[in-house]
């Protein structure tokens, strides 16, 4: 079946600081795949996606590029804030009958900035 | 406009008690999912249901859970006879019968405690 693996965290990075977090996936056929994050307290946020091979998701100032041939999608962001701590999650969709959308989440990777 | 809204935010029952989570879905929203996540986990995804109809119930265990999405009012995961190891938090979410792949829209779930 589907399945995401993403870094375990925390991880704990100092304002500025470049970010990463890793993703990886294994599905049959040709998945969707996104980011959500998870402020404390709140549900699940889409932060960005991708539909094919190569496209580049981006939203505030975070970037991920689906890689088909290494089957990743790693998070990446320049310069981290305090207000980007939060869990992150990896997720491909999984189209099914009716026409949904059933997401496999990874585990999440929580990220701490600190000043 | 109203996102995924969730009821009770947080309840607390003894084991052997019934639980009964609320999620009234997007306006324009047909699809609604219910998910689980465990403390220190990610979420699981339990099941899948339109108006009426449960399309997909393959994470949802086989005793104790039920799902239902009436035709008139908010879709219900009930869960009877509580044990310790249902305390987690449960995430609904909603998509548009012709929304984008993947793209959920997460309520702030609902955290059962049971005692």
């Amino acid at each position: 079946g589907d399945s995401v693996t993403q870094m375990e965290g925390p991880v704990t990075l100092s304002e500025e600081a470049f970010l990463t977090i890793n993703c990886t996936y294994t599905a049959t056929g040709y998945p969707s795949l996104f980011w959500y994050v998870q402020y404390p307290g709140e549900g699940l946020q889409l932060l960005l996606k991708a539909t094919k091979a190569d496209d580049k998701g981006s939203n505030k100032g975070f970037e991920a590029t689906y890689r088909k041939e290494t089957t990743s999608f790693h998070l990446e962001k320049g310069s981290v804030q305090v207000s980007d701590s939060a869990v992150y999650f990896c997720a491909l969709s999984d189209r099914v009958t009716g026409g949904g959308n059933k997401l496999t989440f990874g585990t999440g990777t929580q990220l701490k900035v600190e000043l | 406009n109203a996102g995924v809204m969730q009821n009770p935010r947080h309840l607390v029952r003894r084991r052997g008690q019934e639980a009964r989570l609320r999620c009234s879905p997007m306006k324009g929203h047909s699809h609604v999912y219910w998910y689980r996540q465990l403390p220190e986990e990610g979420l699981k995804f339990m099941v899948y249901l339109q108006k009426e109809n449960i399309i997909d119930e393959s994470g949802m265990p086989k005793e104790r859970f039920s799902a239902e999405f009436p035709k008139e009012g908010p879709s219900i995961l009930r869960i009877q006879q509580v044990v310790r190891g249902d305390s987690a938090a449960y995430f609904c979410a909603s998509s548009p019968e012709t929304g984008h792949a993947g793209e959920l829209f997460f309520g702030e779930g609902s955290r059962l405690t049971v005692l």
